[in-house]
């Protein structure tokens, strides 16, 4: 099993970002993906979940419509997408699968750096 | 959304037990089976510990174990070795495809 995350980001506050977290070596339309926020010295957030196999989506109402979540299951990639970045957004940021039908992540991706700077 | 309570910082020597708490409410980890525990050292991602309160991933070492009595869940770590420093995270699903993070104990090892 592999969660491949893209590679560390730097913006300037407003600009617009898409990063990617790629499945491999398991059904990715079977499995949800979690998205969890890290800043600098802080503790993990829950962010939203996406159900590849039907787009379902939920976000934690602190994220709701400040990010996008989203998949393309032709290449097995979930996407988490910003249209005006803030310095706020500056932090680490994981992608984590969850079996449909559980109620726990059991793996994650290495996560992707983002840095908002004027 | 509810919310979970961790210490911010234990401590212990080689070889000695540690226990990480994480309190929620009646409604919640009193109720239902479904804290998880992750483990996650510095600079890098974290990783599965304990599920469903009390069950271990396969292959992971019996040092740590999960418990749980009445609103509080606990993690234990025997046998303490240098490796287990880290911070530790318990989450709580709740429902509906949600969960919620304690704000996480750091781990250090004397």
């Amino acid at each position: 099993v592999q969660l491949v995350q893209s590679g560390a980001e730097v913006k300037k506050p407003g600009e617009s970002l898409k990063i990617s977290c790629q499945g491999s070596g398991y059904t990715f339309t079977l499995y949800w993906i979690v998205w969890a926020r890290q800043r600098p010295g802080k503790g993990l957030e829950w962010m939203g979940v996406i159900y590849p196999g039907d787009a379902d989506t939920r976000y934690n109402p602190s994220f709701q419509g400040q990010v996008t979540m989203s998949v393309d299951n032709s290449i097995a990639t979930a996407y988490l997408e910003w249209n005006n970045l803030k310095a706020s957004d500056t932090a680490m940021y994981f992608c984590a699968r969850r079996e449909d039908g559980y109620t726990f992540v059991d793996f994650w991706g290495q996560g992707t750096f983002v840095t908002v700077s004027p | 959304q509810s919310a979970l309570t961790q210490p911010a910082s234990v401590s212990g020597s080689p070889g000695q037990s540690i226990i990480i708490s994480c309190t929620g409410t009646s409604s919640d980890v009193g109720t239902y089976s479904l804290v998880s525990w992750y483990q996650q050292r510095p600079a890098t991602a974290p990783t599965l510990l304990i599920y469903e309160d009390t069950k271990r991933p396969s292959g992971l070492s019996t040092r740590f174990s999960g418990s749980k009595s009445g609103d509080t869940a606990s993690l234990t770590i025997s046998g303490l070795q240098a490796e287990d420093e880290a911070d530790y995270y318990c989450c709580l699903y709740t429902f509906s495809s949600t969960w919620v993070f304690g704000g996480g104990t750091r781990l250090t090892v004397l």
